[in-house]
């Protein structure tokens, strides 16, 4: 079945650092990857996607490649903010419809001032 | 509007109660899902409902009872919960449950109703 292998937390960095949060897929077929995140209190928002081998999903800073040959979907971001500190979860969903999205973990990133 | 609200936020309810969660969206998505948290671990889902017809049960025990009266709301019932089912219920809704070949319709998360069994 399909699986999602997140980077352990907590991570605590602090502000104006560079972010990694490595994420490996196993799966069969050709899924779609994305990056969700959780705020305190709140539920999941989509962060950024990429459907297809070598897409590149970016926003608010934080970007994602889709790798095919390392099965991995690594998030970045070169500035971090404390108002990014959250909850990052890695996900997958099979090639066709989107119904059931598989999570990672879950990363709980904490961004000191 | 994005959003989706969930009622109520914060429940606790012995094991012989009876009680329901609410769930309501207006940005007239056709698929509406209910996920399950426990604390520190990814969402998991329990069921889908495309079209208001139910299309995905996770292998979810029967205490656990859905229900999609229209296309707006979605609601899950629960009745002789055990403390191992206390959790984040979560709902999300996304424009259509099985979108083009190579598309996807995001899914939209409501808040949550944090859920205690005592």
């Amino acid at each position: 079945g399909n699986s999602v292998t997140q980077m352990e937390g907590p991570v605590t960095l602090s502000e104006e650092a560079f972010l990694t949060i490595n994420c490996t897929y196993t799966a069969t077929g050709y899924p779609s990857l994305f990056w969700y995140v959780q705020y305190p209190g709140e539920g999941l928002q989509l962060l950024l996607k990429a459907t297809k081998a070598d897409d590149k999903g970016s926003n608010k800073g934080f970007e994602a490649t889709y790798r095919k040959e390392t099965t991995s979907f690594h998030l970045e971001k070169g500035s971090v903010q404390v108002s990014d500190s959250a909850v990052y979860f890695c996900a997958l969903s099979e090639g066709f419809g989107n119904e059931k999205l598989t999570f990672g973990t879950g990363t709980r990133l904490t961004i000191i001032p | 509007d994005t959003e989706v609200t969930q009622t109520p936020k914060h429940l606790v309810m012995g094991m012989t109660n009876k009680k329901s969660l609410k769930c309501e969206q207006h940005m007239g998505h056709r698929a509406m899902y209910w996920y399950k948290q426990k604390a520190k671990k990814p969402p998991e889902l329990m069921f889908v409902y495309s079209y208001e017809k139910l299309s995905i049960n996770e292998s979810v025990p029967s205490r656990f009872s859905p229900e999609c009266p229209n296309s707006s709301l979605l609601n899950l019932h629960l009745h002789a919960l055990q403390p191992e089912d206390s959790a984040l219920y979560l709902c999300a809704s996304s424009q259509d449950p099985l979108p083009l070949a190579g598309g996807f319709y995001e899914q939209y998360f409501g808040p949550g109703t944090r859920l205690t069994v005592t």
